[in-house]
Order: structure tokens, then C-alpha cells, then sequence
């Protein structure tokens, strides 16, 4: 089966570094978004990007975020000036080609901020 | 606001025994619900997806069915195997462009 890559798997930052997670969604997929995880919470959507640009983004997706597909293949997400409470599992999916397609995770990349 | 719940938050049992996982939501405007698995420090794996115009979808030992006007899906596993201890996330494609997740049904088999 398909499957979404991310890397690296885990990250470790001094706060107020800038931080980028890379992802490679599944490579006939349109839809691609970031959810992330603090431990012991929901899973919790961050962006949604289709045809180039984002389509969504949720309350937490402030300035502080950017998204980017740089060359066709690659998904990436930028957190500049990292916190203390960005710490969570940020995981990538993509989806197919309609809305109602099931989404495709991957394994997630666990972000620690110190 | 979509707000997922899901009950129990955690149960264990004997392998050999049917699970029964329930996912409950409050905006009945969905367009499909998912159910994934997620293992510790892992990503999730999709398990079924059904549409808001289904009921019911089956994948093995795994059935899910859904009540989209009650706001509630059930996922059933058959014969339980202790490789199916994992955390169990239900998830509502709704209004937007995005999913609702629940905080998921932690399972344990014992063997």
C-alpha cells in the first residue's frame, strides 16, 4: 500500500529556533494537510493545501506557521520561533483526489522543544 | 462546533472476545467518518472509512457502522488477537475541509 514519509521521525530544538518537518505524500494525491498531537491530547488539525495554496487552516495555523510544496513531491511545514508548547507529534496526510477520499497518515514527526 | 467522544476510554479484555468501540458526535452534517489504529508513538492507520450516505462497512474481523441522525458509529472487532492492542481514533470529516478527532479507545487483549 502507498504510504506517507516523513522526516526526520524526531526533532529536538532550543526555543525560538526555527524548525522544518518534511513530508512526501502519496504521489497521485491532491488534498495535503498537518494535524499534530501534544501528548495525551486529540489530534487536532492544523492546514489543509490543495492546487498550491492553502485551503483551510485552523485557529492554531497563526504566523508563527507556513506550509509549503516546493517541488511537486514535498511537503513541508515551517514553525519559525519555536515555543515551549509547539512540543507534539506533527503528523502529514494526504488524501486522493475528492473530499470524500479516506486520508493517508504518516508516521508522524515528534517535535521537542527545549 | 464538531466535538468527538469516544467511549470507553480504555478497556481491556481476554483474547477471544468481541470489542466493541463506540465514537459519538454532536453535528450530524457530516461527510464520512474514519476509524484508525495508532500504536504508541506511532502514526495512524486507516482502518474503514464510510460515508454519511452508508451505514455499515467491513474489513475482516472489523465492522463499523454508522448513525449519522443519533451522531454515533460503533466499530466492532471480531475474536479479538493481541495484536490489536492499540489506541482506536474515530474521526468526522464534517462542514470543512478538515477532520475531528476523538481521543480514542485505548485497547488492551490479554492474552
Amino acid at each position: 500500500e502507498p504510504e506517507v514519509t516523513q522526516t526526520p521521525s524526531h526533532q529536538v530544538t532550543q526555543m525560538g529556533q526555527e524548525v522544518i518537518l518534511r513530508c512526501v505524500p502519496i504521489s497521485n494525491h491532491l488534498y495535503f494537510y498537518w494535524y499534530r498531537q501534544i501528548l495525551g491530547q486529540k489530534v487536532e488539525f492544523l492546514v489543509s493545501f490543495y492546487n498550491n495554496e492553502i485551503s483551510e487552516k485552523s485557529e492554531i495555523f497563526d504566523d508563527q506557521f507556513s506550509v509549503e510544496r516546493p517541488d511537486g513531491s514535498n511537503f513541508t511545514l515551517k514553525i519559525r520561533s519555536t515555543k515551549l508548547e509547539d512540543s507534539a507529534m506533527y503528523f502529514c496526510a494526504s488524501g486522493g483526489t475528492g473530499l470524500g477520499e479516506k486520508l493517508f497518515f504518516g508516521s508522524g514527526t515528534q517535535l521537542s522543544v527545549l | 462546533k464538531q466535538e468527538v467522544t469516544q467511549i470507553p476510554a480504555a478497556l481491556s479484555v481476554p483474547e477471544g472476545e468481541n470489542l466493541v468501540l463506540n465514537c459519538s458526535f454532536t453535528d450530524s452534517a457530516i461527510y464520512n467518518l474514519q476509524w484508525f489504529r495508532q500504536d504508541p508513538g506511532k502514526g495512524l492507520t486507516s482502518l474503514l472509512l464510510i460515508q454519511s450516505s452508508q451505514r455499515e462497512q467491513t474489513s475482516g474481523r472489523l465492522n463499523a457502522s454508522l448513525d449519522k441522525s443519533s451522531g454515533r458509529s460503533t466499530l466492532y472487532i471480531a475474536a479479538s488477537q493481541p495484536g490489536d492492542s492499540a489506541t482506536y481514533l474515530c474521526a468526522v470529516r464534517h462542514g470543512n475541509n478538515r477532520l475531528a478527532f476523538g481521543k480514542g479507545n485505548q485497547v488492551v487483549v490479554i492474552p
